[in-house]
C-alpha cells in the first residue's frame, strides 16, 4: 500500500531530551516535508525537501532539524524540545511539487513536551 | 504565513443537503489544493486544480477557482454523515528550485442524520 509511515504516533517527552520522529514513503517521491498543526493556526511548514540535495526552511524552522540521506526517509529531529513544540506534527511527500499531483500526509505524531 | 482563509469556520448541514466552503488567498499560485482531515488524522487530497482551470469535478465534489478574485469554492453534493471532517484549502506556489504548500486554518463541516 502506497503510503507515509511516522512514527511514534504519539510522544511525551521532558524539555531539553533529544528525539527524533521518524516519515518514510513507499512512493519513490521527491518531495517530502513537514508541517505542524496547532489549533487556530492551522498546518505551518517546518521543512522541506525537493530532492535528496536540496532541503530547505518553511515558515516555522526554529527548534528544529531535518535530514535527506535518502529518498524514502526524512527524520525530524528536535535537538532541545520545549513546552512550545507541543504540537500535532506531519509529513507528507509529493511525486513531483508543482504539477497535477496532490501531496500524500502521514497519520501524524502528537508530541507532549513537559 | 497564512495564504488560505476559509469561510465559514464551521458549517453544520443535515444529510443530503450541499455543503459550500470557500477559499481566498493572497499570492499567485500554481494551483490549489483541497484536503480532508477527520477529527485528529491525517490529511487525505480531495482535488488539485491548476491556475489555468476554472471548474473541476469529481464525483460529488466540484471545485472552483478564480484567480482574478484569489478564491476557490468547494461544493459537496447530497452530504452524509461520513463528510463529517474538517476541510483545509492549500495554495501551491513552485518556483523550479522550491515548493511551498500553503494551508488556511479550515472549514469544520458537521453532517447530521
Amino acid at each position: 500500500e502506497a503510503q507515509v509511515t511516522q512514527n511514534p504516533r504519539y510522544l511525551i517527552t521532558v524539555t531539553g531530551k533529544k528525539l527524533t520522529v521518524t516519515c518514510s514513503q513507499n512512493m519513490n517521491h521527491e518531495y517530502m516535508s513537514w508541517y505542524r498543526q496547532d489549533p487556530g493556526l492551522g498546518l505551518r511548514q517546518i521543512y522541506y525537501s525537493m530532492n535528496v540535495e536540496v532541503t530547505d526552511k518553511g515558515d516555522v524552522p526554529e527548534g528544529y532539524k531535518v535530514s535527506r540521506k535518502e529518498k524514502r526517509n526524512f527524520p525530524l529531529i528536535l535537538e532541545s524540545p520545549s513546552p512550545n513544540q507541543t504540537s500535532l506534527y506531519f509529513c507528507a511527500s509529493s511525486l513531483y511539487p508543482g504539477r497535477f499531483y496532490g501531496y500524500t500526509f502521514g497519520s501524524g505524531t502528537r508530541l507532549t513536551v513537559v | 504565513s497564512q495564504q488560505g482563509e476559509e469561510d465559514p469556520q464551521a458549517l453544520s448541514i443535515q444529510e443530503g443537503e450541499n455543503a459550500t466552503m470557500n477559499c481566498s488567498y493572497k499570492t499567485s499560485i500554481n494551483n490549489l489544493q483541497w484536503y480532508r482531515q477527520n477529527s485528529g488524522r491525517g490529511l487525505v487530497h480531495l482535488i488539485l486544480i491548476r491556475s489555468n482551470e476554472r471548474e473541476k469535478h469529481s464525483g460529488r465534489l466540484r471545485v472552483t477557482l478564480d484567480t482574478s478574485k484569489k478564491s476557490s469554492s468547494l461544493l459537496i453534493t447530497a452530504s452524509r454523515a461520513a463528510d463529517t471532517a474538517s476541510y483545509f484549502c492549500a495554495t501551491e506556489r513552485y518556483t523550479g528550485t522550491a515548493s511551498k504548500l500553503t494551508f488556511g486554518t479550515g472549514t469544520r463541516l458537521q453532517v447530521t442524520l
